[in-house]
């Protein structure tokens, strides 16, 4: 099977411009999940999309957002981009949503991330 | 409110040494806690998790990480480190009680010397 793939994998944009990631997760899970790590820092939770709704959102400005499909795939799209966006951004698929995993500790399954660069 | 903190920003070993990456949380209630390792240009890969039961929890790569409640820590050891474990480790926890979004430690990068 597949792990969870993202794309592209690196990026260059200029201030201002808009970026879309993507993100296929592991073929049977659910629920998608964005991180932004920055060089020296551990990632940092974006959002959460579970059966397509909006389960979770971290400290992000509205500049941020994402869906999900049905498919369960998932599109993080950030606007007017800011030099400290510039980041390794990473998707995470599990089985469930955290709020559904009755074992209470969901593991979460990364893909290899995109590298976003802004100049 | 959830925090971890992973004190050391790097630990160095030899090979065939012991190693340990020190990891300590703070949560409202009981604790789920787990590593990450991150390689270069790579995304992150489970290692191990405390749900409840045994503080010694056995993971991948002859890893293993030990749950002390009173100190609120979760360290990571091997007791023969390889230079192929050399790599970003990341620890992380969730409070069973509130969030159910795991937040992550900024990291300690383990090198193993040959």
């Amino acid at each position: 099977d597949a792990g969870v793939t993202q794309s592209p994998t690196h990026l260059i944009k200029t201030r201002g411009q808009q970026v879309t990631l993507r993100c296929s997760p592991i073929s049977g899970h659910k629920s998608v999940s964005w991180y932004q790590q920055v060089l020296g820092q551990g990632p940092q939770f974006i959002f959460q999309y579970y059966e397509k709704e909006e389960r979770g959102r971290g400290n992000f400005p509205d500049r941020f957002s994402a869906r999900q499909f049905p498919n369960y795939s998932s599109e993080l799209n950030v606007n007017a981009l800011l030099l400290g966006d510039s980041a390794l951004y990473l998707c995470a698929s599990s089985p469930r949503g955290s709020r559904t995993d009755l074992s209470g500790a969901n593991v979460l399954t990364f893909g290899a991330g995109s590298r976003l660069t802004v100049l | 409110a959830q925090s971890v903190a992973q004190p050391e920003d790097q630990v160095n070993v030899a090979e065939g040494n012991p190693l340990t990456v020190k990891c300590t949380y703070s949560v409202s209630g009981n604790p789920y806690l787990f590593w990450y390792v991150q390689y270069p240009n790579r995304g992150l890969q489970f290692l191990l998790k405390y749900i409840t039961g045994d503080n010694l929890v056995k993971g991948s790569y002859g890893f293993e990480a030990e749950f002390n409640k009173s100190q609120t820590s979760f360290h990571l050891k091997k007791p023969s480190a390889l230079v192929s474990d050399s790599a970003l480790y990341f620890c992380a926890v969730r409070d069973m009680g509130g969030s159910y979004i795991p937040t992550f430690g900024r990291g300690t990068s383990l090198i193993v010397h040959p």
